[in-house]
């Protein structure tokens, strides 16, 4: 089946500071999500990107479809205390239309 | 604005027992999915609901049996709870099973003793 691999699978910053986190397929996707979730809650979706070498924005958060279609990156900059959370990046790919989910990165941002 | 509600948000079972985990959406999606979270693994698909009158198994099925009642219902049903049937469970829709974008409930967390 399809793997996603998503790192870091951690990270400690501090308020300010921008953060990068990046999925890896060992296949082709045609769909890549990001999505975050907050503690005691369900994961809320921030990105959707539709097209290999796609950039899209959404507020202080960024996200790109590589262009080999096997992987994805998010950028959020400037953090704040509220950006505290597992991400989660998800693809889809081929006739698999299934979405498969990376285990998430769990950021913590001291003010 | 509703979206995804699930119930009940916390349940404690003994091995052995059954119960029915319920989640209703909104937003006339097709398609209907329930996901088990368990730390360090992230989001595994249990089973889904490409449409209604259609369920297939997802990547971790065992253990679980799914209803699609209609369109807006989707359920999830533990016949004998055992203690690895333990941790958070999300109910999720999309608008269909190629629409790229779920949207999830709240989660129900399940401790089985």
């Amino acid at each position: 089946g399809q793997q996603l691999n998503q790192s870091p699978q951690s990270m400690f910053i501090q308020e300010g500071e921008d953060v990068s986190m990046n999925c890896t397929s060992s296949s082709i996707f045609n769909t890549w999500l990001w999505y975050k979730q907050d503690p005691g809650e369900g994961p809320v979706l921030l990105i959707a990107l539709y097209k290999a070498g796609e950039l899209t924005s959404n507020g202080r958060l960024t996200a790109q479809f590589g262009i080999t279609r096997k992987d994805s990156f998010l950028n959020i900059s400037a953090s704040i205390p509220s950006d505290v959370g597992i991400y989660f990046c998800a693809g889809r790919g081929g006739s698999n239309y299934k979405l498969t989910f990376g285990k998430g990165t769990l950021l913590t941002v001291n003010p | 604005n509703a979206g995804v509600t699930q119930t009940p948000k916390f349940q404690v079972l003994k091995t052995g027992q059954s119960m029915t985990l319920q989640c209703a959406q909104d937003m006339n999606h097709n398609s209907m999915y329930w996901y088990r979270q368990d730390p360090g693994m992230g989001l595994r698909l249990i089973y889904y609901s490409a449409s209604e009158g259609t369920t297939d198994k997802g990547e971790v099925p065992n253990g679980y049996n799914v209803s699609r009642l209609n369109k807006r219902e989707f359920s999830l049903r533990l016949e004998s709870a055992a203690p690895s049937q333990t941790s958070v469970y999300f109910c999720a829709s999309s608008r269909d099973s190629q629409g790229g974008e779920l949207f999830f409930g709240e989660g129900s967390r399940l401790t089985v003793l």
